[in-house]
């Protein structure tokens, strides 16, 4: 089953408007997230590293006042796009490491198929 | 820097077998992982190597040599359904994962 659920699946905004993106680790407490976008037909990229109970680590290049992320709780991450633009449409995905394994693999969430309008 | 390879895209016949390979340089190490990721939908888990040699699971086999920063998938009897990419990850010293780029697998009847 799925250790890591997303949501929503897919949201559609209008252009100015904040969307948020909600990660929860469901079989274990993950104090570190990892937030994802990838554009249609290119890789992975990751945004940044949310760790709960302090700031999340952004990637170079990813603004950190537009992609906010807040990781309250030790199986809760959200990441909200601020005055969202169509060129902010993209597939956002959630990951976290079960800190119980040394090294565990990734779990995904489904992701999150963002369309600015 | 840090560095994965694999190839943007292999076409393989259904039924056949078809080796995806990964070179990396990277970080240190703590293991290999290979993923599967269908179009428009996320990753998923198929291996996890981190001792040299092969590690079978079903259709799907992954090596790993650590010595030549070199790793392949194997995927035999292949099915329709394998049409995807492939991506080749590494976890480096810090637990970091580096990611590759994918192979884009196409299976032709």
């Amino acid at each position: 089953g799925a250790v890591v659920s997303q949501h929503p699946s897919r949201v559609i905004c209008k252009s100015g408007t904040s969307v948020k993106i909600e990660c929860r680790s469901l079989d274990f407490q993950a104090t570190t997230m990892f937030w994802y976008r990838q554009f249609p037909k290119q890789s992975l990229m990751l945004m940044a590293t949310s760790n709960e109970g302090s700031k999340a680590t952004y990637e170079q290049g990813v603004e950190k006042d537009k992609f906010l992320i807040n990781h309250a709780s030790l199986t809760l991450s959200t990441l909200t796009v601020t005055s969202a633009h169509p060129e902010d449409s993209s597939f956002y995905i959630c990951s976290a490491r079960d800190p119980g394994q040394a090294a565990s693999p990734l779990h995904f969430g489904n992701g999150t198929r963002l369309t600015v309008t | 820097g840090q560095n994965i390879d694999q190839p943007t895209e292999m076409t393989a016949t259904e039924g056949a077998i078809v080796q995806i390979n990964c070179t990396y340089q990277t970080s240190g190490f703590n293991g290999l992982f290979w993923y599967q990721q269908h179009a428009g939908e996320a990753p998923t888990f198929l291996s996890y190597n981190v001792l040299d040699g092969l590690e079978e699971k079903g259709r799907f086999s992954s090596f790993l040599s650590r010595s030549k920063g070199y790793s392949y998938l194997l995927l035999k009897e292949l099915q329709m359904k394998d049409s995807a990419s492939y991506l080749c990850a590494v976890l480096d010293s810090n637990y970091q994962l580096i990611w590759g780029a994918g192979t884009k697998l196409i299976i032709k009847p």
